[in-house]
């Protein structure tokens, strides 16, 4: 059974690092094929897709944010994380992590960014 | 990047009616195209995969087609429980791009 949970720090202040941890199960980031995304959607708003990163540690950017984001995994202990630097207002929304293009979802996490 | 240009943005509808949802994709994407149904508050659903493909779970009355570059999902026969919001998404190159969705709602 494929599980996948995020979380992260709940609210920061502008300019500061989000970091957001994907934990899964039911699956190995290391089998051949095998991908982890992240997706955030703000309030009312569409469906964004930021980033993934693949088995073999290839990893892809949404050229708007990329700048701004690093994605990677640790397959021993079965998660994926998310680095966003200078949070903005604009970027307070809820966090998901997927599997392969969204097959299994986590239950997103959100994150408010106030001063 | 691969552009998804969904519509219509907002679609009024009554139980019964037969509806259709579109994408266009910007470049060629194979069938490298998935649906999602997502309900407020919750992460959203997988519905169609490979552009044609129910998703396990999924009721028959959902289905997708494609032409050409135009991806389209259609509810034959719309039920309470189908009022929601619909997303397409590319998944033939990363980074994934989405549509930007579909209100589905009661008439």
């Amino acid at each position: 059974q494929v599980t996948l949970k995020e979380s992260g720090p709940g609210i920061l202040q502008p300019s500061q690092t989000l970091s957001l941890t994907c934990s899964f199960s039911g699956f190995s980031l290391s089998t051949y094929g095998m991908c982890v995304g992240w997706i955030r959607q703000s309030s009312g708003k569409g469906l964004e897709w930021l980033a993934n990163i693949w088995w073999n540690d290839d990893k892809y950017y949404n050229p708007s944010l990329k700048n701004r984001l690093t994605i990677s995994k640790d397959t021993s202990n079965n998660q994926a994380f998310l680095k966003i630097t200078n949070m903005d207002t604009a970027d307070t929304a809820t966090y998901y992590c997927a599997r392969n293009a969204g097959a299994y979802w986590g239950q997103g996490t959100l994150v408010t960014v106030s001063s | 990047d691969i552009q998804m240009t969904q519509s219509p943005s907002s679609l009024p509808a009554s139980l019964g009616d037969r509806v259709t949802i579109t994408c266009r994709a910007s470049q060629d994407i194979g069938n490298y195209l998935r649906w999602f149904q997502q309900k407020p508050g919750k992460s959203p659903r997988l519905m169609i995969y490979g552009a044609t493909n129910l998703a396990a779970g999924v009721p028959s009355r959902f289905s997708g087609s494609r032409s050409g570059s135009d991806y389209s999902l259609t509810i034959s026969s719309l039920e309470s429980e189908d009022m929601a919001d619909y997303y397409c998404l590319q998944s033939k190159e990363s980074p994934f791009t989405f549509g930007s969705g579909t209100k589905l709602e009661i008439k």
